[in-house]
């Protein structure tokens, strides 16, 4: 299983934009990389999902190298409301189920006005 | 499109006691995850099932954990006898899937959660 490494905290303010970075040096060729967010009292919500190069939504990017052992989740002009948790995935999704996707302990993401 | 139900929300329960939670995901979904979130961690799977067949439960504690996913759909998952170390959030979710000549593409939907509080 593929283990993921992030920046325990980060904090920046509004208006900003912000990266987090997940290493994952040993993942493999099946492996996807998926981003959730957290807050408090609630379930994990999806951000983002890529497998290669550069995907982007309505939310956030995701940016991942060329030898994939790591990525970077970038959000676009924080606000107040993107301080949560984020989470950083790696597992085999293409057998139809999250097999292996294990959730760290995350990153502390706190903007401030 | 309703989300992922879980009750109950809250319990609270005295050491040895058993405690049953449910969970109905959202309609069409194959696959469904029991996950065990205790304060200050990420959430921790305990079992997934594909359809009725249960894919994952390396790490459920099966001496007092069980679940069960009848007819694959609503699951069930019960403690017996509660610890107090068994205190924690339990997260159901279910996954929608796909895959195509772009790759593949599976998103997990969270229930609400039911807070455990063992006393």
């Amino acid at each position: 299983l593929a283990k993921t490494t992030q920046p325990i905290s980060m904090d920046s303010y509004e208006g900003q934009e912000v990266n987090i970075t997940c290493s994952h040096n040993n993942i493999a060729t099946n492996d996807y990389i998926t981003w959730y967010q957290q807050f408090p009292s609630q379930g994990p919500r999806f951000i983002i999902q890529g497998y290669k190069t550069k995907v982007t939504n309505e939310v956030a990017s995701l940016f991942i190298p060329a030898d994939r052992k790591s990525s970077t989740l970038s959000l676009p002009r924080v606000s107040l409301s993107d301080t949560a948790v984020y989470y950083c995935l790696v597992g085999d999704i293409t057998g139809g189920g999250a097999d292996g996707l294990t959730f760290g302990k995350g990153t502390h993401l706190i903007i401030q006005p | 499109e309703a989300g992922v139900a879980q009750s109950p929300r809250y319990k609270i329960i005295e050491k040895r006691q058993s405690v049953a939670f449910w969970c109905n995901p959202i309609s069409g979904h194959a696959t469904l995850y029991w996950y065990q979130q205790i304060l200050g961690q990420g959430p921790k799977l305990l079992i997934q099932f594909q359809n009725n067949g249960v894919v994952d439960d390396s790490q459920l504690p099966k001496d007092r954990f069980s679940a069960e996913r009848l007819k694959g759909v609503d699951s069930t998952l019960k403690i017996q006898p509660a610890k107090l170390e068994d205190s924690a959030v339990y997260l159901c979710a279910s996954s929608s899937y796909w895959t195509s000549g772009a790759g593949s593409y599976n998103e997990q939907f969270f229930g609400p959660g039911t807070r455990l509080t063992v006393l």
